[in-house]
């Protein structure tokens, strides 16, 4: 089944603890990117990535990293989470960034900073 | 920076009636547009897209409309059901996906 996985779903963690979010897709898709959903803010795109090692900045990048270093994975990492990065993360994945081409989201990780 | 909008930001219908959801943007320079829905501490799931070079999409009892000229896009649900309550929300595609805050939609049985 073609899919977009996160793991964890659920995390409960304390501020500063480093932190990695899992993102992988089984449909040999080029582009992946981070968003995260907050009440009243909507969903914004913290990082995004072309290709493989090809990465960049999108809206809401402070406080978080990410690597491109197989097609299929795109790890969020957090170095040392703040209560502010309390949030509903997704992870999504398109074959190419172009107008033929749906992008499809995990079903997300509720993180939690203490 | 592209901005987008859903009006209204709820709705309640009773069963049966048509919804019309609208999303509008400001900057037309697009790949394409995509609906989602997404229940309550869910992921998304996309009903439509619509590319950019096109003018509607349908899939079942849903149509969603674009007007790049004036920066609007419309979502169709024919004959509403009450497993059609969710957030519905639209997002354009250049770079990256520029979402609408969404439009919750109740349908009253």
């Amino acid at each position: 089944e073609a899919q977009v996985t996160q793991n964890p779903r659920y995390l409960i963690t304390v501020t500063g603890k480093k932190l990695t979010v899992t993102c992988s897709q089984n449909m040999n898709h080029e582009y992946m990117s981070w968003y995260r959903q907050d009440p009243g803010l909507g969903l914004r795109q913290i990082y995004y990535s072309m290709n493989v090692e090809v990465t960049d900045k999108g809206d809401v990048p402070e406080g978080y990293k990410v690597s491109r270093k197989e097609k299929r994975n795109f790890p969020l990492i957090l170095e040392s989470p703040s209560p502010n990065q309390t949030s509903l993360y997704f992870c999504a994945s398109s074959f190419r960034q172009s107008s033929y081409n749906e992008q499809f989201f995990g079903p997300g990780t509720r993180l939690t900073v203490l | 920076k592209q901005e987008v909008t859903q009006i209204p930001a709820a709705l309640s219908v009773p069963e049966g009636e048509n919804l019309v959801l609208n999303c509008s943007f400001t900057d037309s320079a697009i790949y394409n547009l995509q609906w989602f829905r997404q229940d309550p501490g869910k992921g998304l799931t996309s009903l439509l897209l619509i590319q950019s070079s096109q003018r509607e999409q349908t899939s079942g009892r849903l149509n969603a409309s674009l007007d790049k000229s004036s920066g609007r896009s419309t979502l169709y649900i024919a004959a509403s059901q009450p497993g059609d309550s969710a957030t519905y929300l639209c997002a354009t595609n250049d770079y990256k996906l520029s979402f609408g805050a969404g439009t919750t939609v109740t349908v009253r049985a």
